[in-house]
């Protein structure tokens, strides 16, 4: 299979702290991960790619001070959301691709900022 | 860019009642994946399949990748059935890779 392990599944923070999600490819490399938000019944939006070793690209209109992804290995990817507002409260998930399966979620983190 | 458009929005079904949802989309496509988001909100992959026709249990899906068009079906429908379906594509030739979602549908199953 292809399984992609995120943590944590929930967090609730105060405004101005910082959170950490991890996302751990556990069967396969991740070269590539993905990092998606979902607000209440909409769809999923790409917010940023991450390349294990490079820099991560940015979507349009998505902060890249604010949102800090690293991708320092090829199981593991990170989304630090910095300076935490209740505006980034939403659902955040990760991604990747692998060849045959097609694209593995991570299970999710809900982000709640009081 | 691609778009993709799922149809119909909202689906209301008695429990035993078959479905058909669609997925439309805009261009070319080298990956096709069906998901299913329980209300936790985790997204269960139900099929890759960029074309042709798949089949697993009570669902099954179809994609005619010539006319660009997907269908996902459910026979036998249970209350666990519902939530929302996604469909999501890659654009064939797409510098990224990523997946471009659909607007969903979703399905409520009543018993």
């Amino acid at each position: 299979g292809a399984v992609v392990s995120q943590h944590p599944s929930r967090v609730i923070c105060k405004s101005g702290t910082s959170v950490k999600i991890e996302c751990r490819s556990l069967d396969f490399q991740a070269t590539t991960m993905f990092w998606y938000r979902q607000f209440p019944k909409q769809s999923l939006m790409l917010m940023a790619t991450s390349n294990e070793g490079s820099k991560a690209t940015y979507e349009q209109g998505v902060e890249k001070d604010k949102f800090l992804i690293n991708h320092a290995s090829l199981t593991l990817s990170t989304l630090t959301v910095t300076s935490a507002h209740p505006e980034d409260s939403s659902f955040y998930i990760c991604s990747a691709p692998r060849v045959g399966y097609g694209y593995t979620f991570g299970s999710g983190t809900r982000l709640t900022v009081v | 860019g691609i778009q993709v458009e799922q149809s119909p929005p909202d689906l209301i079904l008695q429990e035993g009642a078959n479905s058909t949802l669609r997925c439309n989309f805009s261009d070319s496509v080298n990956n096709l994946q069906w998901f299913h988001q329980n209300p936790w909100g985790q997204l269960i992959n139900l099929f890759y399949i960029p074309s042709g026709t798949k089949q697993n249990g009570r669902l099954s899906a179809t994609t005619v990748a010539t006319e660009r068009y997907s269908l996902l079906y459910i026979s036998s429908s249970q209350t666990t059935d519902s939530g929302v379906y996604f469909c999501a594509v890659v654009n064939y030739g797409g510098s990224q890779g990523n997946l471009i979602f659909g607007k969903g549908t979703k399905l409520s199953v009543k018993p």
